[in-house]
């Protein structure tokens, strides 16, 4: 049964911390991607990455960082820096380029105490 | 600056109706554009796309048209049905990453 999965469902952020959201897919995709999603917002691109052990800046990587050691992972640290973290994060992956059908998964909503 | 919209943030239709949702974009660089459905605590699943070569693309109940001139696509579902109920993203692609819209929930009327 392929597909994306992320964990946690819910996390929770004390000030200074960082954070690691998962994201696993067992799709043999070879593009992953990490999107936040603000309410009233559509999705914006944090990291993406087209081969293991590359991976390039989206639109709003400051405060973000990531890994992609293997191909089926794409782990999200949300570090100390992101100042506004709050908000729905959003992996997915494709075959290859953008323009493949991406496949999400259920999302990690990010919350700070 | 957003480069795609979609200035409806809700639209109500009673079932069996025909629904269209709307997207305008910016950028004449765009040239592939897709839509996407996404239930509450799920994450978005593709529905439908279009090449900027065409003008028209059908799938079942869903048809996407795009007005390049316009810079204008809508999605028509036809007939609504209650399971419709969701958000759906329009997003467009420059071949190198997809920019989204804002989305518009779709409420389908019993």
């Amino acid at each position: 049964d392929g597909g994306i999965t992320q964990s946690p469902k819910y996390l929770f952020r004390k000030e200074g911390q960082n954070v690691t959201l998962s994201c696993e897919q067992n799709l043999n995709h070879d593009a992953m991607y990490w999107y936040r999603q603000d309410p009233g917002q559509g999705l914006r691109l944090i990291y993406y990455s087209q081969i293991v052990n590359d991976f390039q800046k989206g639109d709003i990587a400051e405060g973000y960082s990531v890994s992609r050691e293997k191909k089926e992972s794409f782990p999200l640290t949300v570090t100390s820096a992101q100042k506004n973290p709050t908000a729905f994060y959003l992996c997915a992956s494709s075959r290859g380029t953008p323009l493949e059908t991406q496949y999400f998964g259920p999302g990690t909503r990010l919350l700070v105490l | 600056d957003q480069q795609v919209k979609q200035n409806s943030p809700s639209l109500s239709v009673q079932e069996g109706r025909i629904s269209i949702l709307n997207c305008d974009y910016t950028n004449s660089m765009f040239d592939y554009f897709l839509w996407y459905k996404k239930y509450p605590a799920e994450g978005p699943t593709f529905l439908i796309s279009i090449s900027s070569i065409k003008d028209k693309n059908e799938d079942g109940r869903f048809t996407v048209f795009l007005n390049k001139s316009a810079k204008h696509l809508s999605l028509h579902i036809v007939p609504s049905q209650p399971g419709d109920s969701a958000v759906y993203f329009c997003a467009a692609s420059d071949r190198y990453q997809l920019i989204w819209g804002a989305g518009t929930k779709l409420i389908i009327k019993p």
